[in-house]
């Protein structure tokens, strides 16, 4: 089946340490997003990728790191200068083609702890 | 810059009553406009879209809504709620010119009442 695959869904780390959250997809989408949810928040953008090698800072880019050296994959960092990193991560994707008028496919999400 | 708003973090509304979540925004040119609807610890979930034409959109499991370009609202509704409509609800723009980029709303958590 197609879709966004996110790994892992639940993680714990300790304060200071990097974690890189892993986005995979299979849709042969060519657009890929980072966003943030804590609660009473709603999402926010952290990084976009529209084409491979090349991605563009969202609105709260701080403290992350992305790359994206495949079509496929967007695996997102959280450095040690994130300050608050404990929430729920989303990855989404998003075709260009075909006139851009559609919506994003989200994986399920990674929830990481800091403790 | 691009914004949604949802003025209400929860609306509650008793089974088969309809219901009615809103979604206000603000966007330079013309809007796509979106409703995803989100479960406990899962991702978000696509309902329906606007891009153009009729103002009114039908999407998953009942859902509609009506885009009104004077008003700048984009409200979601279902005529007859079920309790397993409880959930999170997101509204999001994207502008039909510049970036791809996709801007949510802070949801909405709908509350329906066996």
């Amino acid at each position: 089946d197609g879709g966004i695959t996110q790994s892992p869904k639940y993680l714990f780390r300790k304060e200071g340490q990097n974690v890189t959250l892993s986005c995979e997809q299979n849709l042969n989408h060519d657009a890929m997003y980072w966003y943030r949810q804590d609660p009473g928040q709603g999402l926010r953008l952290i990084y976009y990728s529209q084409i491979v090698n090349d991605f563009q800072k969202g609105d709260i880019a701080e403290g992350y790191s992305v790359s994206r050296e495949k079509k496929e994959s967007f695996p997102l960092t959280v450095t040690s200068a994130q300050k608050n990193p404990t929430a729920f991560y989303l990855c989404a994707s998003s075709p260009l083609t075909g006139g851009a008028f559609r919506e994003l496919f989200f994986g399920e999400g990674s929830r990481l702890t800091v403790l | 810059a691009q914004s949604v708003a949802q003025p209400e973090d929860q609306v509650n509304v008793a089974e088969g009553n309809p219901l009615t979540v809103k979604c206000t925004y603000s966007v330079s040119g013309n809007p796509y406009l979106f409703w995803y609807v989100q479960y406990p610890n899962r991702g978000l979930q696509f309902l329906l879209k606007y891009i153009t034409g009729d103002n009114l959109v039908k999407g998953s499991y009942g859902f509609e809504a009506e885009f009104n370009k004077s008003q700048t609202s984009f409200h979601l509704k279902k005529p007859s709620a079920l309790v397993s409509d409880s959930a999170l609800y997101f509204c999001a723009v994207r502008s039909a010119s510049g970036t791809y980029k996709y801007i949510f709303g802070t949801g909405t958590r709908l509350k329906v009442l066996a």
